[in-house]
């Protein structure tokens, strides 16, 4: 079946302009996540969607960052006001109930605000 | 806050040996992830932990929960084991990652 899918593959932006990325789970899986990885390093938690409902969000770093899941399958990040240090691979992942189950791995978005 | 550790960070190893992959963390998790990213960034989990030993394939997982330290183990390793083994672990409702262990296995 397909797996996680995320759009763009790519986004290039400037300075202060705002970002959606969107991510597509798995069918069916509850749990959704959004990471963020930087060159170089591992990747960095941002938020976990349980259904509709943000369960976690203490990963965002700051209030230009917001997620939504409205219908509790297709996710939204949505960055306002990008920065250059915003740029990096976001990665979203879904798995099947919970926190306890193996997660499933997009492609990424490349984002790059030059 | 958890800090997790892996070591070594960079491994390089010849076709067919034997590979450890180290990862610590420091305080009480629920669950323990190893993934594989390969270039160009798709990440794929190989296990989920919380407690004794798991085996997939050539892929050995363990976890000592009293030690805060799990183990990840290629037999016969490949070249096509080139990748980046990221550990995370669970901690109250998030991962948190560590800085990854890029192998390189020469043929």
């Amino acid at each position: 079946g397909a797996g996680v899918s995320q759009t763009p593959s790519n986004k290039v932006t400037e300075k202060g302009k705002y970002v959606e990325l969107r991510c597509d789970p798995i069918s069916g899986h509850t749990a959704l996540y959004w990471y963020r990885q930087s060159l170089g390093q591992g990747p960095e938690f941002l938020i976990y969607f349980q259904g509709t409902g943000a369960a976690d969000d203490s990963g965002l770093p700051n209030d230009r960052f917001f997620a939504v899941r409205p219908e509790g399958s297709v996710s939204t990040l949505k960055i306002q006001r990008t920065e250059r240090g915003d740029s990096a691979v976001y990665l979203c992942a879904s798995s099947s109930t919970g926190l306890g189950d193996t997660q499933y791995f997009g492609p990424g978005t490349r984002l790059t605000v030059l | 806050k958890n800090e997790v550790e892996q070591s070594p960070q960079n491994l390089t190893a010849q076709e067919g040996e034997f590979i450890t992959i180290n990862c610590s963390y420091s305080v009480g998790i629920s669950a323990l992830h190893w993934l594989q990213q390969h270039p160009g960034g798709g990440i794929v989990s190989l296990f989920m932990l919380s407690s004794g030993k798991k085996k997939h394939g050539r892929l050995i997982a363990t976890i000592n929960i009293q030690e805060k330290h799990s183990s990840l183990h290629i037999t016969a390793s490949h070249p096509r084991d080139s990748a980046v083994y990221i550990c995370a672990v669970l901690y109250g409702q998030n991962f948190v990652f560590g800085p990854g262990t890029r192998l390189s296995v020469l043929p």
